[in-house]
């Protein structure tokens, strides 16, 4: 149990444009889902911590209205890279909590964001 | 406030050799430790963790870790590596229990194994 997906694995875009990628927490309800990001051979950056129903906790450095995160539901999250540009190209995780498994995070497969 | 640092990017060994990745974190509380290994292009796995009690952890795969409070030190083995085990290993933090409590990442240490 406790598996995570996300998607796209991987999406080319134009710069300019909005991607969307979500994040499903397939076979539980997350309490909490998280958003990092991982440049090549880096390590992973916290960008934002969401609950279902409220507005999402942004790290500082990170831009809120450039990473939109939407967490319609308790097993969906949406994170928004709006008017991407090739700086935003990355690796972008995300990783669900539940509440029994007190801080253990459940990580998604990724997304390789490449901006042209 | 928390940190991680993981000493050496790169560990080369042979096949069968011991593994040893090492672990230092700083923490105004009891730490709760972590390590996960990520393989290329997909996300992390959780190898193993702790949390209380016994301070030899055992994990998936032959590894192990032991928290060391004196040392601030939670170092990854393993007796004897396997090829599979190439992958990118983090070691990470947390000072918190709950379910929405942040873990702060080491900066990762990739292990290359030798036929």
């Amino acid at each position: 149990g406790a598996v995570v997906s996300q998607h796209p694995s991987r999406v080319i875009c134009k710069s300019g444009t909005s991607v969307k990628i979500e994040c499903r927490s397939l076979d539980f309800q997350a309490t909490t889902m998280f958003w990092y990001r991982q440049f090549p051979k880096q390590s992973l950056m916290l960008m934002a911590t969401s609950n279902e129903g409220s507005k999402a906790t942004y790290e500082q450095g990170v831009e809120k209205d450039k990473f939109l995160i939407n967490h319609a539901s308790l097993t969906l999250s949406t994170l928004t890279v709006t008017s991407a540009h090739p700086e935003d190209s990355s690796f972008y995780i995300c990783s669900a909590s539940r509440f029994q498994d007190g801080n253990e995070q459940f990580f998604g497969p990724g997304t390789r964001l490449t901006v042209l | 406030a928390q940190s991680v640092t993981q000493l050496g990017s790169h560990v080369s060994v042979s096949e069968g050799a011991l593994v040893l990745l090492r672990c230092n974190y700083s923490s105004s509380v009891p730490p709760y430790l972590f390590w996960y290994v990520q393989y290329p292009n997909q996300g992390l796995q959780l190898l193993l963790k702790y949390t209380t009690g016994a301070t030899l952890v055992k994990g998936i795969n032959g590894f192990e870790a032991e928290f060391k409070k004196s040392e601030t030190s939670f170092h990854l083995t393993k007796p004897s590596a396997h090829m599979s085990d190439a992958a990118e290993y983090f070691c990470a933090v947390s000072e918190e229990y709950s379910s929405a409590s942040k873990i702060i990442f080491g900066s990762g240490t990739r292990l290359s194994i030798r036929p």
